[in-house]
Order: C-alpha cells, then sequence, then structure tokens
C-alpha cells in the first residue's frame, strides 16, 4: 500500500541558508501534520493542513511557514536557518472529516527528513 | 501538553508477553487512545487505537478500563525486532484541531 512520501530523505544546510521539505499524502487523504524531532526528543507538533487550510499551529518558529497544495501535497518552508534546526521532520497525513461531523482514519507517518544544519 | 503518563523504560523477555501501561486520567469522552512506535529514528508506526471497547489486531491488543483512566498495550509474543519506543496518544478525532501530541513514551528493550 502507497505510504507518506517525504523528500529528501536528508538535507545539509548552512545557516542561515532556506530550505523546503516535501510531503505527499497517502492517496485520498486531505490532512497533513508536520512534526519536528530534535536529537534524544519526543516528536514535536507544528501545524496541520485539512482540505488545503491550515487546520492548528504548534511550537512552529515565525521563520517557518507551510501550505498545502491543490493535490494536497504540503511543504515546510525554513529559512534563516540555525544550528538548532538540525532535527528530523516526520509529516503524517490522514483522512479528516469537515470539524463537529465526524472522525476520519489513523495518522500514518513518513520516514522523515533528517535536516542538518552546519 | 501530552495528557498520558507513560513508564519511561520496561524490559520483556523475547517470545514473553510485552504489557506496556498508559496513565490518561484527563482523558474526555470523545478522545480515543491511540498506540504508536518509533523503531530508531523511523517514522512512527500506527499500533492500534479504541475508545472504551478492547481492541486486537495482528500487531497488537490494546485493553482499556472501564473508566477509560488508563490502558495497557498488549505485545503477545515480543521478538527483537519490538525494541523501539511506545507512544499512548489520546487523540480527539472529532476536533476541528485534532492533532497528535506525543509524551515521552516507553522505550521498550527486548532481550534474546
Amino acid at each position: 500500500a502507497a505510504g507518506v512520501i517525504q523528500s529528501p530523505r536528508h538535507l545539509i544546510k548552512e545557516k542561515r541558508e532556506t530550505a523546503t521539505l516535501k510531503c505527499y499524502p497517502i492517496p485520498r487523504h486531505d490532512t497533513v501534520y508536520w512534526y519536528q524531532q530534535g536529537p534524544g526528543q519526543d516528536p514535536q507538533f507544528l501545524i496541520s493542513f485539512y482540505e488545503k487550510m491550515q487546520s492548528d499551529k504548534g511550537s512552529i518558529p515565525d521563520r517557518f511557514s507551510a501550505q498545502q497544495f491543490s493535490d494536497y501535497h504540503s511543504e515546510l518552508n525554513m529559512s534563516s536557518l540555525e544550528l538548532g534546526d538540525s532535527a528530523l521532520y516526520f509529516c503524517a497525513s490522514s483522512l479528516g472529516f469537515p470539524p463537529g461531523q465526524g472522525g476520519g482514519t489513523e495518522a500514518f507517518f513518513g520516514q522523515g527528513t533528517r535536516l542538518t544544519v552546519v | 501538553d501530552a495528557k498520558t503518563t507513560q513508564p519511561t523504560s520496561m524490559d520483556c523477555a523475547e517470545g514473553r508477553a510485552a504489557n506496556l501501561p498508559c496513565n490518561h486520567s484527563t482523558i474526555s469522552g470523545n478522545e480515543y487512545v491511540y498506540w504508536y512506535r518509533q523503531i530508531h529514528s523511523q517514522g512512527p508506526q500506527y499500533i492500534i487505537h479504541g475508545l472504551k471497547n478492547n481492541e486486537t489486531n495482528e500487531m497488537a491488543s490494546l485493553i482499556i478500563t472501564e473508566d477509560r483512566k488508563s490502558s495497557t498495550l498488549i505485545l503477545p509474543h515480543a521478538t527483537l525486532r519490538d525494541t523501539a519506543v511506545y507512544y499512548c496518544i489520546v487523540w480527539d478525532r472529532y476536533s476541528s484541531a485534532s492533532k497528535i501530541i506525543f509524551g515521552s513514551g516507553t522505550r521498550l528493550s527486548i532481550r534474546p
């Protein structure tokens, strides 16, 4: 079965550079979540989208932005990179329902993008 | 913030059942109990979820207490490949802003 695809799998950037991480959800899934996992830490929620609209926002720095496109794939844009941004970035997708109209499926995660800022 | 409490670590002998407890005393009526695991820096893997009733699938069983304030994930015959961090999560799938919030998880080690 098709899974969540993230690209690239590995990325090395220098401080103050920009980076774009891409997430391709499972076909028919309309909800995307982004997470950041620092070394030795648990995944931290960054932001989510449902039907191309931002649905929730967590501890995402102002230097980061994200969007979900018409084909439901999502991109996380990171600017002015800092050494502390080095982490694993996971994307997850699920099939959601309009708010208040019941739940969807469980969320499935991609294999992540390992970002190293040097 | 995470609404669950789990032991930091556990170990289990290969071939035996691994029982991972989780406390979620503030769970609300719409929140499901979900379990995910993460094997060494891989993406979290969905295991099982439930609302009130006990659930079983090909990977595990989930036992939820009647008051829903705690649950136990059971891996019936643990193998070395089950070594991972296991996350117990409560998730309101009916919320317009539903998301998975990870707590600290339980690091499960399977010994040969």
